[in-house]
């Protein structure tokens, strides 16, 4: 099971790009990288997913190196409503269930 | 196409009795999975379930706490005899294939015991 790191908390303005990284040392082959976000008061919402290079959708962009042993998910230009807690999940699409840990995430405040 | 639905969205019990968290995942989804998230934490694996059947109940406590699926209606999550710690949100997820990782969660049932 990789363990994920990334920081407790980051500030950001209105407008700025957003990078959040999450480590994962023992990343296994099998393994993806998941991102969820989540309101307060409410579940947690895919956000991308990814196993190498670079990945890209409508509301972010995860950036993978060559090594795995890291991720970066990117937001473009945050607005207020980003403010979110942001989790980082690694794991097998084939592995259990039990393995898709959350952890504590990072919590992304946005301001004016 | 409503999303996931978890009911009720407040639950107030008293210590020693029973709470039952509903969950009816989205249209095609067969494929069930509760966490629970005290406050100021990440959630936690509780159970997986598919139609009549638990596949994982790894994360689920020994005692007072159960888990269905039936084949009609919705996944039930059952705590009996409540107590102050079982206070948190449960989360229910679902999915239309096995530990699929694209899950959609609804927005939780926040029990609180007094």
């Amino acid at each position: 099971l990789a363990k994920t790191t990334q920081p407790i908390s980051m500030d950001s303005y209105e407008g700025q790009e957003v990078n959040i990284t999450c480590s994962h040392n023992n990343i296994a082959t099998n393994d993806y990288i998941t991102w969820y976000q989540q309101f307060p008061s409410q579940g947690p919402r895919f956000i991308i997913q990814g196993y190498k290079t670079k990945v890209t959708n409508e509301v972010a962009s995860l950036f993978i190196p060559a090594d795995r042993k890291s991720s970066t998910l990117s937001l473009p230009r945050v607005s207020l409503s980003d403010t979110a807690v942001y989790y980082c999940l690694v794991g097998a699409l084939t592995g259990t269930a039990s393995k898709l840990t959350f952890g504590t995430g990072t919590r992304l405040q946005v301001t004016l | 196409n409503a999303g996931v639905m978890q009911n009720p969205r407040h639950l107030v019990r008293r210590r020693g009795q029973e709470a039952r968290l509903r969950c009816s995942p989205m249209k095609g989804h067969s494929h069930v999975y509760w966490y629970r998230q005290l406050p100021e934490e990440g959630l936690k694996f509780m159970v997986y379930l598919q139609k009549e059947n638990i596949i994982d109940e790894s994360g689920m406590p020994k005692e007072r706490f159960s888990a269905e699926f039936p084949k009609e209606g919705p996944s039930i999550l059952r705590i009996q005899q409540v107590v102050r710690g079982d206070s948190a949100a449960y989360f229910c997820a679902s999915s239309p294939q096995r530990e699929n990782y694209g899950y959609t969660f609804g927005s939780g049932t926040r029990l609180t015991v007094v």
